[in-house]
């Protein structure tokens, strides 16, 4: 079964608001990565953190971890016309000394002007 | 630096024919990933290679789905013969080993259509 859900399945906001998405995973991590899919494109990675760190900032995105709850949210401050997208979560799974990525089935962000 | 490269970008094609994915990984990264998006089922991992082998093809749907990775440099999906169900974004993405971020890289998709 697929791990990182994301909560909500869609959001609608104004543009320069605050979008924050939820993401619930199931196993064991080793990082938690967040990427970003543009209508039409591949994912594109935003930022990741591991499973010993509780939050990490990059620009306007901010994430947090919470390994006993298994759950991350991604936080998108001043929210822009730009920012509007898919989002995954994927769990990295400690797999064979390497790890596999199980991704989500995404948020839709939509910004509006 | 060129990203993954993958071909065709678009593919219609009629139930029982033969398809052919292809990818090309970042030069110099180790593992090389085949995912499958669909709406009902999301973004599903098919099978991924390390140094060119195989290691995990659980994610394989059925006997009719194969890949390949004959060198670093190449890789191919084949789905034969395909059924409309098959019809999905299908991705590459590549990353390299021994790094400490473990992020993908990943191609633009190749969608397929099989009617």
């Amino acid at each position: 079964s697929q791990q990182g859900e994301e909560d909500p399945q869609a959001l609608s906001i104004q543009e320069g608001e605050n979008a924050t998405m939820n993401c619930s995973y199931k196993t064991s991590i080793n990082n938690l990565q967040w990427y970003r899919q543009n209508s039409g494109r591949g994912l594109v990675h935003l930022i990741l953190i591991r499973s010993n760190e509780r939050e990490k900032h990059s620009g306007r995105l901010r994430v947090t971890l919470d390994t006993s709850k298994k759950s991350s949210s991604l936080l998108i401050t001043a929210s822009r016309a730009a920012d509007t997208a898919s989002y995954f979560c994927a769990a990295a799974n400690p797999w064979r000394g390497a790890q596999k990525l199980v991704f989500g089935q995404g948020t839709r962000l939509t910004i509006n002007p | 630096d060129a990203g993954v490269i993958q071909s065709p970008r678009h593919e219609v094609t009629e139930m029982g024919q033969e398809v052919t994915l292809r990818c090309k990984p970042i030069s110099g990264h180790d593992y090389l990933f085949w995912y499958r998006q669909t709406m009902m089922r999301g973004l599903e991992l098919l099978i991924y290679f390390n140094n060119n082998v195989p290691i995990d093809d659980s994610g394989m749907p059925e006997d009719r789905f194969s890949a390949k990775m004959p060198n670093a440099s190449f890789s191919t999906l084949k789905i034969q013969p395909s059924e409309p169900r098959d019809s999905a974004v299908y991705f590459c993405a590549s990353r390299k080993a021994g790094t400490n971020t473990g992020e993908l890289f990943f191609g633009e998709g190749s969608r397929l259509t099989v009617l």
